[in-house]
């Protein structure tokens, strides 16, 4: 079972400040990275799909970064607003295999 | 609305009390999986279909069955629960798979089944 790690397990943020988390997964045979908003009593919603190193995606005031060679992405926040609090799910995939592997989440709060 | 739906969400049962959860979607995706999530622990795989009648177990498949005679529904099955499995599942759904697996994936909204 693949390994994949997320980084810190919980984060409070004060509004309006910007923040940033990591997810670190094994780099071989990378095919993509895949980050999920899970918000409490909710599904969880994909935010970006990543492959290629160096990739960047944004949305809003939540962007993320890939470096497939070193096997870890960013995700952050800019402006942290009440509503960003959620969990953030990171998860990967590897060539010829058909299943994402999870970590265990940044359960982020955002404090008014 | 393009959605996956899933039937129960709540299910509070007896240890050995055979259960169907349904999953079903209407987006013609041909890859569908059921995930349990657990305090501490990431969302763990149980089975994948990447279509009609092909199924595979994922990184947690014991205690549990699957189907897939249909595209839109994909039931999990607990044939005899025990309480270890007690959890929140999701089902999802996604496009077709293209080599390594790069499709958005899109959820149900979780059955929380507590096993007695």
């Amino acid at each position: 079972i693949l390994n994949v790690e997320q980084s810190p397990q919980s984060l409070h943020v004060q509004e309006g400040d910007s923040t940033n988390f990591t997810c670190s997964f094994p780099s071989s045979n990378f095919y993509a990275l895949h980050w999920y908003r899970w918000e409490t009593a909710k599904s969880p919603e994909a935010l970006f799909v990543m492959t290629l190193n160096g990739d960047e995606k944004k949305k809003g005031r939540i962007s993320a970064t890939l470096n497939t060679k070193e096997g870890y992405s960013y995700l952050y926040i800019k402006g942290s607003q009440p509503e960003d609090s959620a969990t953030y799910l990171c998860a990967s995939s590897y060539f010829g295999n058909e299943k994402l592997t999870f970590g265990t989440g940044t359960r982020l709060t955002i404090i008014p | 609305e393009a959605q996956v739906t899933q039937n129960p969400r709540y299910l509070i049962t007896v240890t050995g009390k055979k259960l169907t959860v349904t999953c079903s979607q209407n987006m013609n995706h041909e890859y569908m999986s059921w995930y349990r999530q657990d305090p501490g622990l990431g969302l763990r795989q149980i089975y994948y279909s990447m279509n009609v009648e092909v199924t595979d177990k994922g990184d947690v498949p014991e205690g549990y069955k699957v189907s897939r005679k249909e595209k839109r529904n994909f039931p999990l099955i607990l044939e005899s629960p025990s309480p270890n499995q007690t959890s929140l599942y999701f089902c999802a759904s996604s496009p077709q798979l293209s080599g390594g697996y790069s499709d958005t994936q899109y959820f149900g909204p979780g059955t929380r089944l507590t096993v007695l």
